[in-house]
């Protein structure tokens, strides 16, 4: 069995300051972890993700990910939030199928 | 140009009814899944077609039927729609069975009244 947790619902920073949002997983396979994000009222778009390579990830607009297999986390930084951050994250995992498994997601607010 | 779109974008419907949600992706995608987003923004999977083959089947109602006539296309059919049938529906598609990364449509936002 595999399964994602994301730790906070909501997170809310300052625009300009650091992002963190936690994530946590569970798998019996070698996964493979992604970082999707999605705007209000739209679909679904690839930040980052970890493939059994680098264990550092970069992504779109500033994001990136480090993979801890001792810690099994996932989290996702960002050394300066901007407005246009503001929307709900989803951690997500893969291994031993194609079948990905969502985190119950995390909803970043940015304030001026 | 739209990888992977879906139609319609909104459905209002009444109980009872009989919907299709179409979806498309023009990037030659071997996969194609179904994902449905609960109102608490939780995403499960529901089906997953390989080159028009079914290969996963969630625990989902048998009124919601997927269909698969070529590689580009998964719709999905939803016979009898219930209130809890009330979701955002995700179509998403990835190269092919052993590449895990998948691009998702924009949604379909269903509301049963």
């Amino acid at each position: 069995a595999q399964s994602v947790t994301q730790l906070d619902s909501h997170v809310s920073v300052s625009e300009g300051t650091p992002v963190l949002l936690r994530c946590n997983y569970s798998s019996s396979y070698s996964p493979s972890l992604f970082w999707y994000v999605q705007h209000p009222n739209k679909g679904l778009q690839l930040l980052l993700k970890y493939t059994s390579a680098a264990t550092l990830v970069k992504g779109i607009n500033g994001f990136e990910a480090e993979f801890k297999k001792s810690e099994t986390s996932f989290h996702l930084t960002k050394p300066s939030a901007h407005m246009s951050d503001a929307a709900e994250y989803f951690c997500v995992l893969t291994g031993g199928g194609n079948k990905l498994t969502f985190g119950t997601g995390t909803q970043l607010k940015v304030e001026l | 140009d739209t990888a992977v779109s879906q139609t319609p974008k909104y459905l209002v419907t009444q109980m009872g009814n009989d919907k299709s949600i179409k979806c498309e992706q023009n990037l030659g995608h071997d996969t194609m899944y179904w994902y449905k987003q609960d109102s608490k923004k939780f995403l499960k999977i529901m089906f997953s077609y390989n080159n028009k083959e079914l290969i996963i089947n969630e625990t989902v109602p048998n009124r919601f039927s997927p269909k698969s006539p070529d590689k580009a296309h998964l719709n999905l059919h939803i016979n009898s729609l219930e209130l809890g049938d009330s979701a955002v529906y995700f179509c998403a598609s990835s190269q092919d069975w052993g590449n895990t990364e998948a691009f998702f449509g924009q949604g379909t936002r269903l509301t049963v009244v």
